[in-house]
């Protein structure tokens, strides 16, 4: 069965400071991986994916994540955090394997100080 | 246009009504989804539809009822709420039900409040 995990509750960063935001996945197939966010009081805002090729995908507001296939990891990542990124990460993951059913992970709340 | 929207953004309503939530999206996607989120947890799948065909229900109680009355709009049905059933419902769509790579897209939800 196909599971996504992130391991930080919460993640805190000053402002202009890079940030990181942890997802490790496990399939039994090839894994097709996406990032999204979400602000209070509203839906789910696609960020950027994994599908195949370049292990590092860029995304939407200078957003990008890295692929790493053994350590089955897809973290997000942003050179400079700004204090509108602060919101709730979803990292999720559909098998190769399994069909079409997409498991999140059970989100990331990432708070940027001014 | 990546838009998906949804009706009504907030909903009150009693254990003993009947309402309907309404989803629209005009990117000829074929695929249209129902999750329900809790505060500060991850999306739960309720349904699928793949091509206005129902393709999976997780087990959902009958206290909800999808429908798919073409390819652009989804409502789910609600009859005989509980108030545990309040949450953010969120729709969503993705171009392929087939492509394992698809995107989907979210609407903003529709915050229900059972009373």
């Amino acid at each position: 069965a196909q599971s996504v995990a992130q391991p930080e509750d919460q993640v805190n960063v000053a402002e202009g400071n890079p940030l990181t935001v942890k997802c490790t996945y496990s399939v039994s197939g090839n894994p097709y991986l996406f990032w999204y966010v979400q602000y209070p009081n509203r839906g789910l805002q696609f960020l950027l994916k994994y599908i195949t090729g370049d292990n590092l995908v860029k995304g939407s507001y200078g957003f990008e994540a890295e692929f790493n296939k053994s350590q089955t990891s897809f973290h997000l990542k942003k050179p400079s955090a700004l204090v509108s990124d602060s919101a709730l990460y979803f990292c999720a993951v559909r098998d190769g394997n399994a069909g079409n059913m997409l498991t999140f992970g059970g989100g990331t709340r990432l708070m940027v100080k001014p | 246009d990546t838009e998906v929207t949804q009706t009504p953004k907030h909903l009150v309503m009693g254990m003993t009504n009947k309402k309907s939530l309404k989803c629209e999206q005009h990117m000829g996607h074929r695929a249209m989804y129902w999750y329900k989120q809790k505060a500060k947890k991850p999306p739960e799948l309720m349904f699928v539809y793949s091509y206005e065909k129902l393709s999976i229900n997780e087990s959902v109680p009958s206290r909800f009822s999808p429908e798919c009355p073409n390819s652009s709009l989804l409502n789910l049905h609600l009859h005989a709420l509980q108030p545990e059933d309040s949450a953010l419902y969120l729709c969503a769509s993705s171009q392929d039900p087939r492509g394992l790579g698809e995107t989907q897209y979210f609407g903003p939800g529709t915050r229900l409040l059972v009373l």
